[in-house]
């Protein structure tokens, strides 16, 4: 089994909908936790960071830890066909080891 | 500008030619990795440095070489190159480690024959 599970989709959802987007861990030592975003043909890039457990929220986006259920997610507001990408989850116990889930293709339909 | 440089992008070579994949990147980083990313594996960590002439090895390592003889430049070797090792890589830099924002470059798509 995986450390982290992440469906890889594709999700296809309309313009405007709320997406969610889903990692599950086993490792209960991980304390930092990130979303990163790929574009098509491109590197990542980092979309939110999370210490430990609760929400960030930056703009259409909002960040949630559930360290008691070993779940985190990834909330997208007002959906926009600019959202379409590959969204890899990213945790770690300490500042030199990074697990990445395998990622999850996103489609935004116009 | 602020940039992870890697080269080449696409490479197709043959079992066994011994083969360099260069990174470079301008933000003073400490830190930096290389990654390679396969269907359904996601991002896996080959190797990774927290300054010079300090490296490490990652989770897949085996096949693969580096060396950090500058701050900014972060090579990628690949002595004896077999077809298993076909695959999107990618160099990142981070001013704190593994956890502070990684700054990846483009990707080399290297295909082993």
């Amino acid at each position: 089994q995986k450390e982290v599970e992440q469906d890889p989709g594709p999700l296809s959802v309309p313009e405007g909908a709320i997406v969610s987007l889903n990692c599950t861990y086993s490792n209960s030592a991980f304390q930092y936790f990130m979303w990163y975003r790929q574009y098509s043909r491109k590197g990542p890039e980092l979309l939110m960071y999370t210490y430990s457990s609760g929400n960030k929220e930056d703009g259409r986006f909002t960040a949630q830890v559930d360290k008691s259920s070993k779940y985190i997610s990834l909330f997208i507001r007002d959906s926009q066909p600019s959202d379409s990408a590959t969204y890899l989850c990213a945790m770690s116990p300490s500042n030199y080891q990074l697990i990445w889930g395998a990622g999850t293709k996103l489609i935004i339909k116009p | 500008e602020a940039q992870v440089t890697q080269n080449p992008r696409y490479l197709i070579t043959v079992t066994g030619k011994k083969l360099t994949v260069t990174c470079s990147q301008n933000m003073n980083h400490e830190y930096m990795s290389w990654y390679r990313q396969d269907p359904g594996l996601g991002l896996r960590q080959i190797y990774y440095s927290m300054n010079v002439e300090v490296t490490d090895k990652g989770d897949v390592p085996e096949g693969y070489k580096v060396s950090r003889k500058e701050k900014r430049n972060f090579p990628l070797i690949l002595e004896s190159p077999s077809p298993n090792q076909t695959s999107l890589y990618f160099c990142a830099s981070s001013l704190q480690g593994s956890t502070g924002e990684l700054f990846f470059g483009e990707g080399s798509r290297l295909t082993v024959l």
